[in-house]
């Protein structure tokens, strides 16, 4: 089945402290794949997005991801994070039909002073 | 562009009644789509158009729930008779013909059914 996956429901961070939030992917091709981020009482936000060329994609707000052929991932990172980072991030996945985009469960992220 | 544009931001509604939730997608996207957001499921996609042409409504989770899309700039999801096991968050999102864009979404309809 074609689906994408994150293992980590919530994680902690230290303000200034590097992040990296993981994603999974299943799918007998390679994907679309997507970050979104949700902040409290808002909807979601484009962060950044793979679809093919350099594995490494920089997003907003100092975000990147790098997608891993061989592991089925598409992990993001960031190397120093900010209070204002606290949120919800979502990992999506669209098949190259262009069909509807498919979430996962998302990471919440939570930044201790 | 003001984005994708939902109303209301919060509905409070007692069970048994008629819940109407109101999306304006980004001019010029061609393709919108109702989402259900619960602690429980997550991000379920309910229904989406293309062109103003109902694609998948597979989501839809029962005859209670319908949506409609009248015109290019407006798209309605109505639930009749509301229950409580119905009480989200609803995102409605629009995109251009090239999906590869991602979605742009909107804030958001809070409903919740007493």
């Amino acid at each position: 089945a074609q689906s994408v996956t994150q293992p980590d429901i919530h994680i902690t961070v230290s303000e200034g402290a590097s992040l990296e939030l993981r994603c999974n992917y299943s799918y007998g091709a390679t994907p679309y794949l997507f970050w979104y981020v949700q902040s409290p009482g808002q909807g979601l936000q484009l962060l950044l997005k793979y679809f093919s060329g350099d594995t490494l994609v920089q997003g907003i707000k100092g975000f990147e991801a790098e997608f891993k052929r061989s592991q089925s991932s598409f992990n993001l990172r960031k190397p120093s994070v900010h209070w204002s980072d606290a949120a919800e991030y979502f990992c999506a996945f669209m098949n190259t039909g262009f069909q509807k985009l498919v979430f996962g469960t998302g990471t919440r992220l939570l930044v201790s002073p | 562009d003001a984005g994708v544009i939902q109303s209301p931001r919060h509905e409070v509604t007692e069970m048994g009644q008629e819940v109407t939730l109101r999306c304006k997608p980004i001019s010029g996207h061609n393709s919108l789509f109702w989402y259900r957001q619960t602690m429980m499921r997550g991000l379920e996609l309910l229904i989406y158009f293309n062109n103003n042409v109902p694609i998948d409504d597979s989501g839809m989770p029962e005859d209670r729930f319908s949506a409609k899309m009248p015109n290019a700039s407006f798209s309605t999801l109505k639930i009749q008779p509301s229950e409580p096991r119905d009480s989200a968050v609803y995102f409605c999102a629009s995109s251009s013909s090239d999906r590869r864009d991602g979605y742009t979404f909107g804030s958001g309809t809070r409903l919740t059914v007493v």
